[in-house]
């Protein structure tokens, strides 16, 4: 059974950092794209980052990039996502999923993580 | 970066009703489209992909139309379970984007 699992998520201040990660269960990690997608209070579904099996390629939507890093080790099925300079608009709940197809990322996300909640405010 | 709108917003609906949303990209997608249902609390779940194709363990009672620019989810007898927030996603772009959403509520 494939099963995500997020972690690391909290309060934190306007400017500080975080690190999300996602243990994944239930299928060969290594062959499959990954995805983080977020959700503010009472909004919306907004795609954040993705990357291809092998961390090759990384894709960030407008708004995180240059201040979030996604990342993934493979050998412990693990997918991270480093968040610097936290604003307040950051504040939601974060969902790592999987591609359904393959290791490159094509965009459709067939299972997802129970979610992170994560909050920036002084 | 390619918009995407859903209509309604939201409605209301009775148990055995058919629902029909609708999704609109602001460039031509191709069949690059999905459906997600969200119900409170929890998260996302891929209901159609390729704007047709029925995701495995799916109920049947879903499905999905278009292709380009338009594209319709619909529900043909609406169940309990069904009450919930419907995402549309375009996969076209690797900026990919959801609909603003749309939240069917019990009558």
């Amino acid at each position: 059974e494939v099963q995500l699992v997020e972690s690391g998520g909290g309060l934190v201040q306007p400017g500080g950092s975080l690190r999300l990660s996602c243990a994944a269960f239930g299928f060969t990690f290594r062959s499959y794209a990954m995805t983080w997608v977020r959700q503010a209070p009472g909004k919306g579904l907004e795609w954040v980052s993705a990357i291809s099996g092998s961390g090759g390629s990384t894709y960030y939507a407008d708004s995180v990039k240059g201040r979030f890093t996604i990342s993934r080790d493979n050998s412990k099925n693990t997918l991270y996502l480093q968040m610097n300079s936290l604003r307040a608009e950051d504040t939601a709940v974060y969902y790592c999923a999987k591609d359904r197809v393959d290791s490159m990322v094509r965009g459709t996300f067939d299972y997802w993580g129970q979610g992170s909640p994560v909050t920036a405010s002084s | 970066d390619i918009q995407m709108t859903q209509s309604p917003s939201s409605l209301s609906a009775s148990v055995g009703d058919r629902v029909t949303i609708t999704c609109r990209a602001s460039q031509s997608i191709s069949s690059y489209l999905n459906w997600y249902q969200q119900s409170p609390g929890e998260a996302p779940k891929l209901l159609i992909y390729a704007a047709s194709s029925l995701q495995s363990g799916v109920p049947s009672r879903f499905s999905g139309s278009g292709s380009g620019t338009d594209f319709t989810l619909s529900i043909s007898s609406l169940q309990p379970e069904d009450f919930a927030t419907y995402y549309c996603q375009q996969s076209y772009s690797t900026l990919f984007t959801f609909g603003p959403g749309t939240k069917v509520d019990i009558k």
